[in-house]
């Protein structure tokens, strides 16, 4: 059974750093192919992919903030990670980890969201 | 690749039968899914590569389309069908999704 996790700050100041953990289980991060995605929401807004990574380190992120994010992986501790750099109000909403069966593929298992709010 | 989804909102009575468009920038052959967001939940697949079912996914739900347009049909609509569905593309970094169209109750 797959599951996946969320969990981070909850609030933060602008220019601050987000860190995002995303902990899963029923499926190792090693295995070929498999891939885990970060997606966020602002609040009553749509989907928007941030990053992805792969089983052999692979990488890709959203060229609009690449300059800002970086994702990377905990694979014997089941975690995905992802970092924002100086946040500002337009980062506020729900974070989503989620799995793919291939990295480049859709997202089959959602963990149930983590909100960050950034606010002085 | 820009997705563009409409209507934005369509309103229908349960039991209709409805579809809903998912239009692509440029050819992405059939690299689109479709997802159901329910309030204050996390999006669930309905849909992968246009038209392969999911398991789990109540068989009203279809999709269909390739290279640029793209349709999700929902046969007989249930009531705990109302809420936003997603189109999201797989065809080339970066992924992206649609605006997402809000179904609701008439």
């Amino acid at each position: 059974q797959v599951t996946l996790k969320e969990s981070g700050p909850g609030i933060l100041q602008p220019s601050q750093t987000l860190s995002l953990t995303c902990s899963f289980s029923g499926f190792l991060l090693s295995a070929s192919s498999v891939g885990v995605g970060w997606i966020r929401q602002p609040s009553g807004k749509g989907l928007e992919w941030l990053a992805t990574i792969g089983w052999e380190d692979v990488k890709h992120y959203n060229p609009s903030l690449k300059s800002r994010l970086t994702i990377s992986k905990d694979t014997s501790n089941n975690q995905v990670f992802l970092k924002i750099t100086s946040v500002d109000t337009a980062d506020t909403g729900t974070y989503y980890c989620a799995h793919s069966e291939d990295y480049s593929d859709y997202f089959d298992y959602w963990g149930q969201g983590v909100m960050v709010t950034v606010s002085s | 690749i820009m997705l563009t989804q409409s209507p934005a909102t369509l309103s229908v009575t349960p039991g209709e039968s409805i579809s809903l468009s998912c239009r692509a920038s440029q050819s992405i052959s059939t690299n689109l899914h479709w997802y159901q967001q329910k309030p204050n939940e996390s999006p669930r697949v309905l849909i992968k590569y246009a038209s392969q079912s999911i398991s789990g996914i109540p068989s009203r739900f279809s999709g269909s389309g390739s290279g640029t347009d793209f349709t999700l049909n929902i046969n007989r609509v249930e009531p705990e069908d109302f809420s936003v569905y997603y189109c999201q593309q797989s065809n080339s970094w970066p992924l992206t999704f649609g605006s997402g169209t809000k179904l609701e109750i008439k």
